[in-house]
């Protein structure tokens, strides 16, 4: 069975631009979210999404947005891009949105230059 | 705030147990214990949860004390490919929160042959 998928893998941007991050949950997860892990820290949780609806949201500026589709994948947009913003973006499914294991992605990894 | 205390790094020789302490002094009835490892820079894999009571599963047991304020991760036949960064996490559910994973900084395992 496929787990959880992420594109891009790799991305290169340059500061003030935006990025748009994919993700597609297990087959049959209904639930997505989403953690920045910067270099040496552990993941930081950024958006839950259930049912195409945010759930939940961690200490993030309003630069970072997502969404969820029919289908249950997700997008991670970020705009106005700073050096800071550089990590690895991790996307996790689970089957629903509350009482669920996590399964992660193998993350995108993100350079702001 | 700090949900969960790990040793920053520990050793264990090639097939020995390995022994991995969290505290999580904080927690409350309703938080659950998630173990999960990250092989450098790749998703974090899923290993173990508990809420109360000791678990075993293919890959390893969890230990959680009585009064819940602490768990041990039992790897019970280390190997080489068991090096890895081991996250103790407490999830919180909320209806606001959603369903979020605290990662602290993990304590980094090192299998020696």
């Amino acid at each position: 069975d496929a787990g959880v998928t992420q594109s891009p893998t790799h991305l290169i941007k340059t500061r003030g631009q935006h990025v748009t991050l994919r993700c597609s949950p297990i087959s049959g997860h209904k639930s997505v979210s989403w953690y920045q892990q910067v270099l040496g820290q552990g993941p930081q949780f950024i958006f839950q999404y259930y049912e195409k609806e945010e759930r939940g949201r961690g200490n993030f500026p309003d630069r970072f947005s997502a969404r969820q589709f029919p289908n249950y994948s997700s997008e991670l947009n970020v705009n106005a891009l700073l050096l800071g913003d550089s990590a690895l973006y991790l996307c996790a499914s689970s089957l629903r949105g509350s009482t669920d294991t996590q399964y992660f992605g193998p993350g995108t990894r993100l350079t702001v230059l | 705030d700090a949900k969960t205390t790990q040793p920053t790094s520990m050793d264990c020789a090639e097939g020995r147990a390995a022994n991995l302490p969290c505290n999580h002094s904080t927690i409350s009835g309703n938080e659950y214990v998630y173990w999960y490892r990250q092989i450098h820079s790749q998703g974090p894999q899923y290993i173990i949860h508990g809420l109360k009571n000791n678990e075993t599963n293919e890959m390893a047991s969890l230990i959680i004390t009585e009064d819940r304020k602490s768990s041990t991760l039992i790897l019970p036949h280390a190997t080489l490919r068991d090096t890895a960064v081991y996250y103790c996490i407490v999830r919180v559910t909320g209806l606001n929160t959603g369903n979020q994973f605290y990662f602290g900084t993990g304590t980094s395992l090192t299998v020696i042959p």
